[in-house]
C-alpha cells in the first residue's frame, strides 16, 4: 500500500531554516510527481511546491517563491523541502502528497509534520 | 489567480440525509477540480478527481458533477463517518497554480 511519512519539523527562529523529508513506499516513487501542501493551525489548506517525477520541472508558490526549494532522490525514494529564511506565517503542518498522473490532484498524503516559527 | 469559493461555510445536517456542498472558480477552470475529505487530525482525503470521477475505495455515495466555474459534491445518504470538512481544488494552467476552497464544515445537526 502507498505510503509516505514526513519528517524534519521542530521548531525554528524567524530567518531560521529547516529540511522536510517525506519517504516513499508501496509504489513506484520514480514515476510520479510530488507535491508539498501546507496547512496552518485551524486554517485551510495551501499547495506550497510541486516536482516533477525525474525532477526536471519545479513550481513553487508566490508565498515561498525565492526562500523554498523542492528536490527528491529517487534512489532513496525520498522528497525534501528545503525552507531558508522562515517567517511566523510559515507555521503549519506540512503535508507531502503525491500527484494524481494525468489529472490536476494529489491522491496520496502523509500524515504530516508541524513546523513552528517562533523566537 | 483563480479563486474557489465554497459554500456553506458550515452545513448542519442529520445521519441519512443527502448532503450538496458547492464550489465556484472564479473563471473556468474546465474539469480540472477535485473534493478532498478532512477529519480533525489527519491528512486530507481524495474523493473525486476530475470534477466527477470517485478515487479509489471512495463509496458510491459520494459524487461529484460540474464543469467550467460551478462544481457540487453530493453525498447521498450521510453516515455518521462523514462529517468532517470539505475542500475543493484546482490547477490552473498558467501560471502553474494549485488552489483550494475555504473549506465547508459538515457537522451533525
Amino acid at each position: 500500500q502507498v505510503q509516505l511519512v514526513e519528517s524534519g519539523g521542530g521548531v525554528v527562529q524567524p530567518g531560521g531554516s529547516l529540511r522536510l523529508s517525506c519517504v516513499a513506499s508501496g509504489f513506484t516513487f520514480s514515476g510520479y510527481g510530488m507535491h508539498w501542501v501546507r496547512q496552518a493551525p485551524g486554517k485551510g489548506l495551501e499547495w506550497v511546491t510541486y516536482i516533477r517525477f525525474d525532477g526536471t520541472t519545479k513550481s513553487y508558490a508566490d508565498s515561498v517563491k525565492g526562500r523554498f526549494t523542492i528536490s527528491r532522490d529517487n534512489s532513496k525514494n525520498t522528497l525534501y523541502l528545503q525552507m531558508d529564511s522562515l517567517r511566523a506565517e510559515d507555521t503549519a503542518v506540512y503535508y507531502c502528497a503525491r500527484d494524481l498522473t494525468g489529472s490536476s490532484h494529489f491522491d496520496y498524503w502523509g500524515q504530516g509534520t508541524l513546523v513552528t516559527v517562533s523566537s | 489567480e483563480i479563486v474557489l469559493t465554497q459554500s456553506p461555510d458550515t452545513l448542519s445536517l442529520s445521519p441519512g440525509e443527502r448532503a450538496t456542498l458547492s464550489c465556484r472558480a472564479s473563471q473556468s477552470v474546465s474539469s480540472r477540480l477535485a473534493w478532498y475529505q478532512q477529519k480533525p487530525g489527519q491528512a486530507p482525503r481524495l474523493l473525486i478527481y476530475d470534477a466527477s470521477y470517485r478515487a479509489t475505495g471512495i463509496p458510491a455515495r459520494f459524487s461529484g458533477s460540474g464543469s467550467g466555474t460551478d462544481f457540487t459534491l453530493t453525498i447521498s445518504s450521510l453516515e455518521p463517518e462523514d462529517f468532517a470538512v470539505y475542500y475543493c481544488q484546482q490547477r490552473s494552467n498558467w501560471p502553474p497554480e494549485y488552489t483550494f476552497g475555504q473549506g465547508t464544515k459538515l457537522e451533525i445537526k
